[in-house]
């Protein structure tokens, strides 16, 4: 089977800095995406990561270690409106096709 | 625009009921996706679809079929729905890219059964 865990909760102040870690256990490891979900919204993407290391897209990176199945998301100058919640995801192959697995989410709280 | 679109917001349906939970995507994607989410306990997958008529069970199979008789629609059935069903759904879709393909989701049917 596969997992995924999260911390539940995160609570940072504006303009610091977060990390959201993410452990996995997969039966196929085709790399770790990251998907970022407002209250009452639909989830949406934000990175992947198919190799080790740290990929950054603006004020996000993303990280990745295979040999430790242990990933994270990176946030930095934290927003008001980075106040969501967020989900890591891996590609496991089920069959002939692309299985989507998501894990069990962060929830990150931004204060003034 | 990409768009996948669910037919309702919030329904709320009795037990015992069967319930049609209906999923459109307007990008030719082959994958499409239902997942359940409950707090705390992420996006869980129902049921997925490679192809026309072609699906696979997720984590969470159980009291749920699906349907996709045709490539922009994918359809969850609750068999008989019980009150364990409350739930939010969401749908996704996904071309056959590789694992990092993104995936494109649904606003989400908050179902209530009671």
């Amino acid at each position: 089977g596969q997992s995924l865990e999260q911390p539940s909760e995160v609570t940072a102040v504006e303009g610091a800095i977060v990390q959201i870690n993410c452990t996995y256990q997969t039966s196929g490891f085709y790399g770790l995406s990251w998907y970022q979900q407002h209250d009452g919204g639909a989830p949406t993407f934000l990175s992947y990561n198919a190799l080790d290391g740290l990929e950054e897209t603006g004020r996000f990176s993303s990280f990745l270690s295979r040999s430790d199945s242990y990933g994270y998301l990176l946030l930095q100058e934290l927003q008001m409106k980075d106040s969501a919640s967020y989900f890591c995801a891996v590609r496991d192959r089920g069959g002939a096709t692309n299985k989507l697995i998501f894990g069990t989410g962060t929830l990150l709280a931004v204060q003034p | 625009d990409v768009k996948v679109t669910q037919s309702s917001r919030y329904l709320v349906k009795r037990t015992g009921e069967k319930v049609f939970l209906e999923c459109v995507q307007d990008m030719d994607h082959e994958n499409m996706f239902w997942y359940r989410q409950d707090p705390g306990l992420g996006l869980r997958l129902i049921y997925f679809s490679y192809d026309v008529k072609m699906k696979e069970k997720g984590d969470i199979p159980e009291g749920y079929s699906v349907s996709r008789e045709k490539k922009e629609r994918f359809s969850l059935i609750l068999e008989s729905a019980s009150t364990n069903q409350t739930s939010m759904y969401l749908c996704a879709s996904s071309s056959l890219g590789g694992a990092g393909t993104e995936a494109f989701f649904g606003q989400g049917t908050r179902l209530t059964v009671v």
